[in-house]
């Protein structure tokens, strides 16, 4: 089966400009998560769909991210304006066997920098 | 809620000799727990995972891990390293909040040496 699809896989902004990051997800799984992972760290959650609903955005900094799933199928995740510190790997990672909610698949992450 | 820490940032082997990565959790009650490894330029992979079924636990590539409550540890080994293990492997515990999003340790590089 096809993995989790993200792109771009590389994108260099300067501070205060937009960027948008998709994410297509293993078809059928119907939980979708974004993770940040600063260089040297592990993946920190920022937001998790089920379907197109949100279940967790505790730690989406929203005044400047937004993220989205229509159709519940693919998502955006967008940063606008975009700080030094956003500088990161963004992974989307997807879910969804039966009695294995943990079991998570990860795209090969889009690595932003900020200049 | 159950967190998990990694004991050590870098970790160097030779090719060939044994593998030991330490990973310590912190939980009121029987966790489940995984390990997931990282190469370079590529996404995050599911190593193993404990679901309380059985305290060994075989993965992929060779590895296993041993969960021991006495000891609160969740150790990831493998008896013979190779090249190509060379990574960032994360110990990985469920996080406290609502949905099924994991809560990753700092991670351990491993470095494997001819």
């Amino acid at each position: 089966e096809a993995g989790v699809a993200q792109s771009p896989r590389y994108k260099i902004i300067e501070k205060r400009q937009s960027v948008a990051f998709w994410c297509n997800p293993i078809s059928g799984h119907a939980t979708l998560y974004w993770y940040q992972q600063i260089l040297g760290q592990g993946p920190k959650l920022l937001i998790q769909f089920q379907n197109n609903g949100v279940v967790d955005d505790s730690q989406l900094p929203k005044d400047r991210f937004s993220a989205e799933r229509l159709k519940g199928v693919d998502s955006t995740l967008k940063i606008q304006p975009a700080k030094l510190e956003d500088s990161a790997v963004y992974l989307c990672a997807s879910s969804g066997r039966q009695g294995a909610p943990y079991e998570q698949y990860f795209g090969p992450g889009t690595r932003l920098t900020v200049t | 809620a159950q967190s998990v820490t990694q004991l050590d940032s870098h970790v160097s082997v030779s090719e060939g000799t044994p593998v030991l990565l330490r990973c310590n959790y912190s939980s009121s009650y029987s966790p489940s727990l995984f390990w997931y490894v990282q190469h370079p330029n590529k996404g995050l992979q599911l190593l193993l995972k404990y679901t309380s079924a059985a305290t060994l636990v075989k993965g992929i590539n060779g590895f296993e891990a041993e969960f021991k409550k006495s000891e609160t540890s969740f150790h990831l080994t493998k008896p013979s390293a190779h090249m190509s293990d060379a990574a960032e492997y994360f110990c990985v515990a469920p996080s406290a909040g609502s949905g099924y999003a994991l809560n990753f340790g700092k991670g351990t590089s491993l470095l494997v040496t001819p």
